[in-house]
């Protein structure tokens, strides 16, 4: 399987865009990539996935290298409410899906 | 429609006492799976399974029992509780097929191990 490596920590400034990447170096040819959040104490939450194009949808864009072997997610207008642990995570399916530390993002107003 | 609804919320376990975690989703979902969060950690995958009679196991399986009788439940089953399992346990579900479906988290249940 795939592993991912995020940065444990970032800040962004409310109103800016927040990115946040991912690297996924040894991602196969049949895995996506999948975004998702953790609020509080609250259950994870998806946000976005894709295999290698661009997607983007109500909550945020997502953009993947040509070579796949990172992403990033964009928000791209951050509020107070998006403070959360951002998971990025690589795989076929749901099947035996892995939640690794992720990235805890913090919105300053 | 109620989603995942896991039951109870709170539980205090003393150590080698038996108890059942119940999770319950009204989406007719195929896929069910149970994860544990220690404090500042991310999920672990304890078990999953892709539908009735079928079950699978994640990387942290080891005391936890699963069955699958229904599409509707998956309970997590904790035979000799330990002090070491003292966590915020999750329960998800989504789809199987084709068209990617996201997993749909349950609200937790807080286990204390003394």
């Amino acid at each position: 399987d795939a592993k991912t490596t995020q940065p444990p920590s970032m800040d962004c400034a409310e109103g800016r865009a927040a990115n946040l990447p991912c690297n996924h170096s040894t991602i196969s040819g049949n895995e996506y990539v999948y975004w998702y959040r953790q609020i509080h104490s609250q259950g994870p939450q998806y946000i976005i996935h894709g295999l290698k194009n661009n997607e983007t949808n109500e909550m945020a864009s997502l953009i993947i290298t040509e070579d796949r072997k990172s992403s990033t997610l964009i928000l791209p207008h951050a509020t107070l409410r998006d403070t959360a642990v951002y998971y990025c995570i690589v795989r076929v399916n749901n099947n035996d899906m892995r939640f690794g530390a992720g990235t805890r993002l913090t919105v300053k107003p | 429609n109620a989603g995942v609804t896991q039951t109870p919320k709170f539980q205090v376990l003393k150590t080698g006492q038996s108890m059942t975690l119940q999770c319950a989703q009204d989406m007719n979902h195929e896929y069910m799976s149970w994860y544990r969060q220690d404090p500042g950690m991310g999920l672990r995958l304890i078990h999953y399974s892709v539908g009735a009679g079928i079950t699978d196991q994640g990387e942290v399986p080891n005391g936890y029992n699963v069955s699958r009788s229904t599409t509707e439940d998956f309970p997590l089953r904790l035979l000799s509780a330990a002090p070491s399992q003292t966590s915020v346990y999750f329960c998800a579900s989504s789809r199987q097929g084709v068209v990617y479906s996201p997993l749909h988290f349950g609200n937790g249940t807080r286990l204390t191990v003394t």
